[in-house]
Parts: C-alpha cells; sequence; structure tokens
C-alpha cells in the first residue's frame, strides 16, 4: 500500500496523559499536513511541513501540542496533558509541492480523552 | 476568516435518483475539491477544480467551479448504495501553502 499511513488507527488515553502519533506520507511527497476533525465536522487545519520545515502553525495547536519531521519523512503529532476536548480524529495528509492543492489523507487516528 | 457553507447537510434518497450539494463562500478561492469520507475512514479525493466555470466530471460524479469563485456544486447521477457517505467540499486559496478549508459536509443516505 502506498497512501498515507497513520498509526495507531485508535487511542484512547485518560486525562492528563500525553500521546503521540504517527503519519508517514506518500514517499515522494515533500508536503505533510495535520487536520483534526470533530463529529459532524470538516476537517480544520492544525499545520504543514514542506520537507522538515514547519511553515504554518493554525491557532487551534496550542502550547500543547507539537508536530516534528525531522528528516523530511514520516512525520510525529504529540499532545501533551490530554484535555477531553482534544478527542477528535486527527486526519494526515500529504502532496507534492507542484500539485499542493490535491491532498491525499490518511485514514486518520481516532483519539478519545476519558 | 474564510468559511465554507455547505448544503444540504442531509440527504436521504432512492437508489438510481440523482443528487445535487453545493458550497458557498465569503471568499475567493483559487481552487475547489470535493472529497467523500466513509465512517472512521479519511477524506478521498474526488474531483478537483482549478478555474472559475469549470466543469469536471468523474464517473456519475459531475462538480463545477462558480463563476464568482465564491462557490462550487457536486452531482451525483443515478445514485447507488456505495455512494453513501459524507461529501465534503474543500477550498484553497492561492497564497495559503497548500492549506484547505472545509465545509461541515454532507451526509447522503441511499435507501435500495
Amino acid at each position: 500500500d502506498t497512501g498515507v499511513s497513520q498509526n495507531p488507527r485508535h487511542k484512547i488515553t485518560k486525562r492528563g496523559q500525553n500521546v503521540t502519533f504517527r503519519c508517514d506520507p506518500i514517499s515522494e511527497h515533500n508536503r505533510l499536513y495535520w487536520y483534526r476533525q470533530t463529529l459532524g465536522q470538516g476537517p480544520e487545519f492544525l499545520t504543514y511541513f514542506q520537507n522538515e520545515a514547519q511553515l504554518e502553525k493554525s491557532r487551534l495547536l496550542s502550547d500543547r501540542f507539537s508536530a516534528e519531521r525531522p528528516k523530511g519523512s514520516f512525520s510525529t503529532l504529540e499532545i501533551q496533558r490530554t484535555e477531553q476536548g482534544d478527542s477528535a480524529m486527527y486526519l494526515c495528509a500529504s502532496s507534492l509541492v507542484e500539485a499542493t492543492r490535491e491532498a491525499f489523507f490518511g485514514q486518520g487516528t481516532r483519539l478519545t480523552v476519558v | 476568516g474564510q468559511q465554507l457553507n455547505q448544503s444540504p447537510q442531509s440527504m436521504f434518497i432512492q437508489e438510481g435518483e440523482d443528487v445535487s450539494m453545493n458550497c458557498t463562500s465569503s471568499s475567493i478561492f483559487n481552487t475547489w475539491l470535493w472529497y467523500k469520507q466513509d465512517p472512521g475512514e479519511g477524506p478521498v479525493l474526488l474531483i478537483a477544480l482549478y478555474k472559475a466555470g469549470e466543469l469536471t466530471s468523474n464517473g456519475r460524479l459531475t462538480a463545477q467551479f462558480g463563476i464568482t469563485r465564491k462557490d462550487s456544486f457536486l452531482n451525483i447521477s443515478a445514485s447507488i448504495p456505495s455512494d453513501v457517505g459524507i461529501y465534503f467540499c474543500a477550498g484553497h486559496f492561492y497564497n495559503q501553502g497548500g492549506k484547505l478549508i472545509f465545509g461541515q459536509g454532507t451526509e447522503l443516505s441511499v435507501k435500495p
């Protein structure tokens, strides 16, 4: 499978714990995006990388959130001190710079904070 | 900020019927995209539109980029049960580095 891969698919955590999600983009794609989707809503942009550089962060990305893409390949999204309001589907997408608008999404990581 | 209003929120139709949904924006976009999302999965790109007035088809799906660049519609002809899912429009603004703005989605149910 050469699509965008996200792990884990599901995560249940207790409030206050830290969680980390991983995204492996399509191999030749140099742009990688993170979105958050809550029930009944469309995805909302969080941040994106071009190669290893993080070029934009949404105001939705509080200080408890951090994303990295250390070698310009896979990316991680960490949430520290999770809150119940963090419960959502976290989606990763990737694209080529030349075809920025055609982003391909992974299956997402469903986070439940209890 | 930029917002997309998608309508209707949900549709219940009989298999074989045609479907139409649309998206309007308070801002001008330079690209409109339509995605379909199945439960527990990520959105899958259906159609991408790049020019005002453009009409593009993908099988039974047809989408148009409005002349004003502030709206788009998606039509599905002769619906089948596997069309069930949530359809999202998304807009891209040229100087925003690939960030997409999504509508709230249209949930489609098809009765066999």
